[in-house]
């Protein structure tokens, strides 16, 4: 069955220090991978994604996130975070035999300190 | 485009009584879901639809039905609700296979 791990369910850190958020899968297959952000009281917006090519992928608002296949890791990172990135995020992984079906880990609580 | 939207924003149910989420997309996406967020569990999937006509079941189905008589609308129902099923609900929608999916506002539900 497949599932999606996060490693760290609450960070705490202060503005300007580096953020690495780990993502582990398990999947029998080829799989598109996701990272979602959460900010207070709102709804669920795309950081950024992989489907296939350079397993280095640039998102919005600086994030990126590295793609190891041999580790089934999805880790998002972001140098310098700031105040306003605190929020809740999410990994989630769908198989590319899914037409849609998501798996979402258990989401990890960011809170940037200023 | 207004995106996903969902209705109401809010509802508090007493044990037993039946309600109606609503969800609709006016970006003629053939994919639709249903999830439900409960703390330190992420999202879960409770059902989807790849088209009008076509629904089948997520990872937490019961308690809960859906129909798709339209592309727009998606509906999920309550038929009696239960103090577990106090919960966010969030709808989203997508087109195709492998593309991104919009999520709705969400929905917080409790039931008393």
């Amino acid at each position: 069955a497949q599932s999606v791990s996060q490693h760290n369910h609450h960070v705490i850190l202060s503005e300007a220090a580096s953020l690495e958020l780990g993502c582990n899968y398990s999947y029998g297959g080829t799989v598109n991978l996701f990272w979602y952000v959460q900010y207070p009281g709102q709804h669920l917006q795309l950081l950024l994604k992989y489907f296939s090519g350079d397993p280095l992928v640039k998102g919005i608002k600086g994030f990126e996130a590295e793609f190891i296949k041999s580790k089934f890791s999805f880790n998002l990172r972001k140098p310098s975070v700031q105040w306003s990135d605190t929020a809740e995020y999410f990994c989630a992984v769908k198989g590319t035999d899914s037409w849609g079906k998501l798996q979402f880990g258990a989401g990890t609580q960011v809170v940037v300190t200023p | 485009n207004a995106g996903v939207t969902q209705t109401p924003k809010f509802q508090v149910l007493k044990t037993g009584q039946s309600m109606t989420l609503q969800c609709a997309q006016d970006m003629n996406h053939e994919y639709m879901s249903w999830y439900r967020q409960d703390p330190g569990m992420g999202l879960r999937l409770i059902h989807y639809s790849v088209g009008a006509g076509i629904t089948d079941q997520g990872e937490v189905p019961n308690g809960y039905n859906v129909s798709r008589s339209t592309t727009e609308d998606f509906p999920l129902r309550l038929l009696s609700a239960a103090p577990s099923q106090t919960s966010v609900y969030f709808c989203a929608s997508k087109r195709g296979s492998g593309n991104e999916q919009f999520f709705g506002p969400g929905t917080r539900l409790t039931v008393l």
